[in-house]
């Protein structure tokens, strides 16, 4: 199983920015797929989930209405689109595979991460 | 809301026996599993213990998971302290409302 994020980089407050998760190793449109997002320093943190079909998609409450996550199932990819980013926002973005296949629900439990891209939110 | 709540940090000395408690508030710990992941620094975290007392493929024995429902927490257990053990701990568990749910995070030290 390999997960491969991209995409961080420096944007200023109010910018956008959309990270990418390549997967690769396990069928990818069997299994819930997460971001998890790490401050400078700081603990981990749940950001948003994607049920298999990318049907329904979950947000935790700080990035709800700024944040989408979506998924290609033809391309083996998972996507976050990060919009009205803050300062608060800076942190390590991991791509994370659920544990369990075919589940239809919410995220549940990790067995695979990538190794993180840094988002920088800083004028 | 479901919480999580763990000691900023523990320590102990090579081949002794630690316990890092995962406490539950706002709920009960017993209604869904917990994991714990283990992360060294600079790296991505890896799952040493799941579904509450599993232990994935690859991880010593030396590591192992409960949980106590009349405290309504749970533990990881790490006997024999290596000083690759070193590391942050982190416990999680996930309700309907709040899908995934992360304790704070636990430094362990082995000095």
């Amino acid at each position: 199983v390999q997960l491969l994020e991209s995409g961080g980089g420096l944007v200023q407050p109010g910018g956008s920015l959309r990270l990418s998760c390549a997967a690769s190793g396990f069928t990818f449109r069997s299994y819930v797929m997460s971001w998890v997002r790490q401050a400078p320093g700081k603990g981990l943190e749940w950001v948003s989930g994607i049920s298999v079909g990318g049907e329904n998609t979950y947000h935790a409450d700080s990035v709800k209405g700024r944040f989408t996550i979506s998924r290609d199932n033809s391309k083996n990819t998972l996507f976050l689109q990060m919009n009205s980013l803050r300062a608060e926002d800076t942190a390590v973005y991991y791509c994370a595979k659920d544990f369990y296949s075919g589940s239809s629900g919410p995220p549940s439990l990790f067995d695979y991460w990538g190794r993180g891209t840094l988002v920088t939110v800083a004028s | 809301n479901f919480m999580l709540t763990q000691p900023h940090s523990v320590s102990d000395s090579p081949g002794k026996t630690v316990t890092i408690s995962c406490t539950g508030s706002g709920g009960s710990i017993a209604s869904n599993y917990v994991q714990w992941y283990q992360q060294r620094p600079g790296s991505a975290p890896t799952t040493v213990i799941y579904e509450d007392d599993q232990r994935p493929s690859g991880v010593p024995d030396r590591f192992s998971g409960s949980i106590d429902s009349s405290s309504n927490s749970a533990s990881l257990t790490i006997s024999g302290l290596k000083t690759e053990d070193e590391a942050d701990y982190y416990c999680q568990s996930y309700d309907g409302s709040n899908p995934v749910i992360f304790g704070g995070g636990t430094r362990l030290t082995v000095l």
